[in-house]
């Protein structure tokens, strides 16, 4: 069955801190990738996705995400970040050749301080 | 203007009642879900709808019914509300996913359900 795990439950982080969030998922064929960010009190929005083609994805805001098929792994990451970045981050995988089913991973809350 | 909307924002109910949540799409878009968020933030998707099709049914109590009147609209009604339900139910819709390959998701804004 597909899962995905996203290992860092709560990070804390200053400003201008550089950030990784980690996302590995247990699925051997071809996934499409997300990330998406909750902000406190509202809906999730997608920052980034990957279909195929270049591993390295960018999205908005300065998230990128790099696809490392061996590893099964889709880090997001940031160079940077703000305070504004303060949110819930979640992982997603849907395998098209596997179940029509769409699986988020737990979620990682991230708090900046400024 | 809004691109998914959900009706009511804010449910408060007595165990035992039966209640609705309805959602809107104007994206044209060919699947809807809906996904219940518990307290520590776990997002599980509970149906998807694909042009008025039930395509995911998860392991979700008989009490909870989806109703898709047109690819549009999902609904969601809930009969004899636990206090377990209690959580935000979030519906979303992407383009295709009648062959298993979804993309972005577009969420709603989210449906509080408080069962006393």
């Amino acid at each position: 069955a597909q899962s995905v795990s996203q290992h860092n439950h709560h990070v804390i982080l200053s400003e201008a801190a550089s950030l990784e969030l980690g996302c590995n998922y247990s699925y051997g064929g071809t996934v499409n990738l997300f990330w998406y960010v909750q902000y406190p009190g509202q809906h999730l929005q997608l920052l980034l996705k990957y279909f195929s083609g270049d591993p390295l994805v960018k999205g908005i805001k300065g998230f990128e995400a790099e696809f490392i098929k061996s590893k099964f792994s889709f880090n997001l990451r940031k160079p940077s970040v703000q305070w504004s970045d303060t949110a819930e981050y979640f992982c997603a995988v849907n395998a098209p050749s596997g179940t029509y089913k769409y699986i988020f991973g737990t979620g990682t809350r991230l708090k900046v301080l400024a | 203007d809004t691109a998914v909307s959900q009706t009511p924002k804010y449910l408060v109910t007595q165990m035992g009642n039966d209640k609705s949540i309805k959602c809107e799409q104007n994206l044209g878009h060919d699947t809807m879900y809906w996904y219940k968020q518990d307290s520590k933030k776990f997002l599980k998707i509970m149906f998807s709808y694909n042009n008025k099709e039930l395509i995911i049914n998860e392991t979700v109590p008989n009490r909870f019914s989806p109703k898709s009147p047109d690819k549009a609209h999902l609904n969601l009604h809930i009969n004899s509300l636990e206090l377990g339900d209690s959580a935000v139910y979030f519906c979303a819709s992407s383009s295709d996913g009648s062959s298993g390959s979804f993309d972005e998701q577009f969420f709603g804004p989210g449906t509080r359900l408080t069962v006393l």
